[in-house]
């Protein structure tokens, strides 16, 4: 059974600071995924990623994926208030997508 | 960008009744949609998959008699929870799958809120 733990559940960060979420998988996959969840709201897809070692940005935030350690992470860099959001990190089990528990970031002056 | 239209975005009903709840795939075929249900603060639990003209595989510990499925057509599924009680109350989110690129698309998330 696939399962997906990402930590920290909870990031109260400073903004202008670094920080990084990650994502562990029991298994191998095809795909990784990073949405983003405002409150009431359903997911914005961040980040697909296909392949060992890919490295994508968007802004502030930098997903990577290395399939050998079954490891993704979220890089945030120099936080501003509007990243404030719950973060998910999900892997395809062909096909539906298993979800990690989520990381509620909150960014404070 | 493909676009998942899902129906209604809120509904509030009594118990005892079904709410019937619509995903549709605006511009692309979707061969397979899911049905996830997320409670508040917490991830999303895949409930079950369908395929267009078969039958819906459900999770395991979710009611196939309480959640029908329906995925009558390539661009259509719908979930109706029958016999709503206030436990079924959460937001209900459809994703499709599009059958030209594989890529995954989320509808906007219904809340159920059964009184």
């Amino acid at each position: 059974e696939l399962k997906v733990e990402q930590n920290p559940l909870f990031l109260s960060m400073q903004e202008g600071k670094n920080y990084t979420i990650y994502c562990n998988y029991s298994t191998t996959s095809d795909r990784l995924y990073w949405y983003r969840q405002d409150p009431g709201k359903s997911l914005e897809s961040l980040f697909v990623l296909l392949s060992n070692g890919a490295v994508k940005q968007e802004g502030r935030l930098m997903a990577s994926l290395d399939t050998k350690a079954r490891l993704s992470t979220l890089h945030i860099t120099a936080a501003v208030h509007d990243l404030s959001a719950t973060y998910f990190c999900a892997v395809e089990r062909t096909p539906p997508l298993v979800f990690g528990k989520g990381t509620r970031l909150s960014v404070i002056a | 960008g493909a676009v998942v239209s899902q129906h209604p975005s809120w509904v509030i009903c009594k118990s005892g009744t079904s709410v019937k709840i619509e995903c549709r795939s605006l511009d692309f075929q979707a061969t397979t949609m899911f049905w996830y249900r997320q409670f508040p603060k917490q991830s999303l639990m895949l409930m079950a998959t369908s395929n267009e003209g078969s039958k819906a595989t459900y999770e395991q510990g979710v009611e196939k008699d309480k959640f029908l499925i329906n995925h009558a057509s390539l661009t259509l599924s719908t979930l109706t929870v029958t016999s709503a009680h206030p436990e079924d109350s959460s937001f209900y989110i459809c994703s499709a799958k599009s059958g030209a690129s594989g890529a995954l698309h989320f509808g906007n998330g219904t809340r159920l809120t059964v009184t």
